[in-house]
């Protein structure tokens, strides 16, 4: 059964870079449908963005432009590069594996501050 | 895309139903038999309790049953018990492979 860590997240000044990590573990090939959804305090879950593998990924309009899902394979591992930070984007980030456009297994998050 | 629509609060006793309902448009919702439940404990990773408007993945008790009606979407729990209190959130596709999430509503077992 496939497993998510989440790491890199922490504080970061508006306008500044933070890149996410997403492990996968406990399968022999990387699930190819990944996506990004955060949770801002007090707000509720909203989806950021979706890779269904190679070049094909996809992201919510207020973070379009801004962040960028990539991936290496050989370290079972996706990334989340996230620049031009704003406040708004203050959120916990978790990585999900997505089947039957839901998302089935997630991780336990990475708490992500923007605050100069 | 505007969130989905969710009511804040809900509360049942124990051995109650309850349900909650996730109102969409016909972008989303009413577009794709595509609305999914997640349960979330503060502090823990959220879980999949209903996919596909209907179905449940396997694992998640029979008391969890979810339908929708042309642009709203339910999430129904029967005979509540003190471990489903929890925040409970609906999805849908929306398409084009984006998703729009609900606000939350958080159920409290009295």
């Amino acid at each position: 059964e496939v497993q998510l860590v989440e790491s890199g997240g922490g504080l970061i000044q508006p306008g500044g870079s933070l890149r996410l990590s997403c492990a996968a573990s406990g399968v022999t090939v990387s699930p190819n449908y990944i996506t990004w959804v955060r949770q801002a305090p007090g707000k509720g879950l909203e989806w950021v963005s979706f890779t269904s593998g190679g070049d094909k990924s996809f992201y919510a309009e207020s973070v379009k432009g801004r962040f960028t899902i990539s991936r290496d394979t050989s370290k079972s591992t996706l990334y989340l590069q996230m620049n031009s930070l704003r406040a708004e984007d203050t959120a916990v980030y978790y990585c999900a594996t997505v089947s039957s456009n839901a998302f089935y297994t997630w991780g336990q998050g990475t708490m992500v501050t923007v605050s100069s | 895309q505007s969130a989905l629509t969710q009511p804040a609060s809900v509360s049942g006793s124990p051995g109650q139903s309850i349900i909650i309902s996730c109102a969409g448009t016909s972008a989303d919702v009413g577009n794709y038999n595509l609305v999914s439940w997640y349960q979330h404990h503060p502090g823990e990773a959220p879980k999949l309790m209903i996919y596909e408007d209907t179905n449940r993945p396997s694992g998640v008790s029979h008391r969890f049953s979810g339908s929708r009606s042309g642009n709203t979407a339910s999430l129904t729990i029967s005979g509540l018990q003190a471990e489903d209190e929890a925040n409970y959130h609906c999805c849908s596709y929306a398409g084009s492979s984006t998703w729009v999430f609900g606000g939350g509503t958080k159920l409290t077992v009295l």
